[in-house]
């Protein structure tokens, strides 16, 4: 059974930085497409990061771009998301998700992490 | 940038009645790139149909998705009570290159 599993959520302040990170339990990690899909309270689904299977292709939500960066660990299956210059309205439980390519919906999810800002 | 609208935003129903939920997208959806997810309280979203109207593995055959360009539905033909949720629809590969509708809550009568 595939097992994604979230961790470095929190409460932060306006301006700081937080590191999220994903664990993958499943096999052949470096060949799924990793996500960052993230969800504000009582709000719907928004999509934040992607990243390929080899880290080489990466995109960003607009709403995130320069402040967020993806990477990941393939030796280790992980993915993180560096998150910057926090803004209140990056409040959200942010889930890892993983697809077979760029181009296909988000076959597998974990339970998400949850993310404060606020002062 | 394809924007997706769902309606309606709540649907009243009760158990092994027919749901008939849709998905608008603002401009044609590339190669019926279209999903819907369902999502219960405090879990994550599920997978339900991806490529418009392919079930996701595992995926009861009472859910069915149609529909092609710009005007998609998610069918489920008798509810059952694990049914009700809220169910989001997504586009992949388009501009953005994921976007998600709004919901919509399927709710017990």
């Amino acid at each position: 059974e595939v097992q994604l599993l979230e961790s470095g959520g929190g409460l932060v302040q306006p301006g700081g930085s937080l590191r999220l990170s994903c664990a993958d339990s499943g096999f052949a990690f470096n060949s799924y497409v990793m996500s960052w899909v993230r969800q504000a309270p009582g709000k719907g689904l928004e999509y934040v990061s992607v990243i390929s299977g080899g880290g080489n292709t990466i995109y960003y939500a607009d709403s995130v771009r320069g402040r967020f960066t993806i990477s990941r660990d393939n030796s280790n299956n992980r993915v993180y998301l560096q998150m910057n210059t926090l803004r209140d309205d990056d409040t959200a439980v942010y889930y890892c998700a993983k697809g077979s390519t760029v181009v296909r919906p988000f076959d597998y999810w974990g339970q998400g992490t949850v993310v404060t800002v606020s002062s | 940038e394809v924007v997706l609208t769902q309606s309606p935003g709540t649907l009243s129903l009760s158990p092994g009645e027919r749901a008939t939920l849709s998905c608008r997208a603002s401009q044609s959806v590339s190669s019926d790139y279209l999903a819907w997810y369902q999502q219960k309280p405090g879990q994550a979203p599920r997978l339900l149909v991806y490529g418009a109207s392919s079930r996701a593995t595992g995926i009861p055959d009472r859910f069915s998705g149609s529909g092609s360009g710009t005007d998609f539905t998610l069918t489920i033909s008798r509810l059952e009570p694990e049914d009700f949720a809220v169910y989001y629809c997504q586009q992949y590969g388009g501009t953005p290159l994921y976007s998600f509708g709004q919901g919509t809550k399927l709710e017990i009568k």
